[in-house]
C-alpha cells in the first residue's frame, strides 16, 4: 500500500464547476498537509498548507483534512481554464523523517470553457 | 516569495556521459535541499536530502555513486548524474527549505534530462 493515494483522474469539468480532489494516507505520523499545483514541464507551486483537521479557505480554494479518516481534500470553486494543471497532494512527516514530503500520484484537471 | 532556480532547464546528452544540474535559492538561505525525480505522468519521487556542509541522505533504491549530490553553500546544491543511460531520462526537480525553521519547501522549475 502506498503511503499516499490519490485518484489520478484525469478530471475534465466545465468552467464554473466545483472541483473536488482527494487523497488518503496511511501513516498517522504525518503532520502537515499540502496541495501543490504543477503546470506542464514546470515545478510544483504550493497552493494550500494546513496541519489540523478541519477546513482552510483561500479564495476559491478550500483544503479539508480529516485526520480520523486519514483523508484530505481540495475544493476549487468557480473553476477557470487557468486552473487546468496537475494537482498533487503532499504530506510532510514529522519525527525522524521530518522535512520529507511524500506526494500522491497527482490528478490531471482540465477545465474547459 | 522565495525563488529557487535550476540550471539547465533541459539537457540532452549521450549515453555514458555525466551531467550536472544546479539548484540555487535566490533570495534565501537553504539549509536543506531536496532532489526529486518525476517520470511522465507520475508523481515526484524523493531521491535524496542534502544539508549544507554534510553528506546527502539517499532514499532507498537510489544509487549514491550514480547520483552525486553536493551542497557546498547555503544557496547552491548540485546533482551530477554520472555515466548517464537512457533510463535516467527524467524530469529532475529540486526544492529548498529555509533555514529559519519553516516547513515550506520551495520548488525549482525542473530540469528535463534526455539521454540518447
Amino acid at each position: 500500500q502506498k503511503e499516499v493515494e490519490q485518484d489520478p483522474g484525469p478530471l475534465s469539468v466545465p468552467e464554473g464547476a466545483i472541483v473536488s480532489l482527494n487523497c488518503t494516507y496511511s501513516n498517522s505520523a504525518f503532520q502537515y498537509f499540502m496541495w501543490y499545483r504543477q503546470y506542464s514541464r514546470k515545478g510544483p507551486e504550493l497552493l494550500m498548507y494546513t496541519y489540523s483537521s478541519g477546513n482552510k479557505e483561500d479564495g476559491r480554494f478550500t483544503a479539508q483534512v480529516d485526520k480520523s479518516s486519514k483523508y484530505i481534500s481540495l475544493f476549487i470553486r468557480d473553476s477557470q481554464p487557468s486552473d487546468s494543471a496537475t494537482y498533487l497532494c503532499a504530506i510532510l512527516a514529522g519525527g525522524t523523517s521530518y522535512g520529507k514530503l511524500t506526494f500522491g500520484q497527482g490528478t490531471i484537471l482540465t477545465v474547459h470553457p | 516569495g522565495a525563488v529557487v532556480s535550476q540550471h539547465p532547464s533541459w539537457v540532452i546528452c549521450k549515453s555514458g556521459t555525466s551531467v550536472k544540474i544546479e539548484c540555487r535559492s535566490l533570495d534565501f538561505q537553504a539549509t536543506t535541499m531536496f532532489w526529486y525525480r518525476q517520470f511522465p505522468k507520475q508523481s515526484l519521487m524523493l531521491m535524496a536530502t542534502s544539508n549544507e556542509g554534510s553528506k546527502a541522505t539517499y532514499e532507498q533504491g537510489v544509487e549514491k555513486d550514480k547520483f552525486l549530490i553536493n551542497h557546498a553553500s547555503l544557496t547552491l546544491s548540485t546533482l551530477t548524474v554520472t555515466s548517464a543511460h537512457p533510463e535516467d531520462s527524467s524530469f529532475y526537480i529540486c526544492s529548498a527549505r529555509s533555514g529559519t525553521g519553516g516547513n515550506e519547501q520551495f520548488f525549482g522549475p525542473g530540469t528535463r534530462l534526455t539521454v540518447l
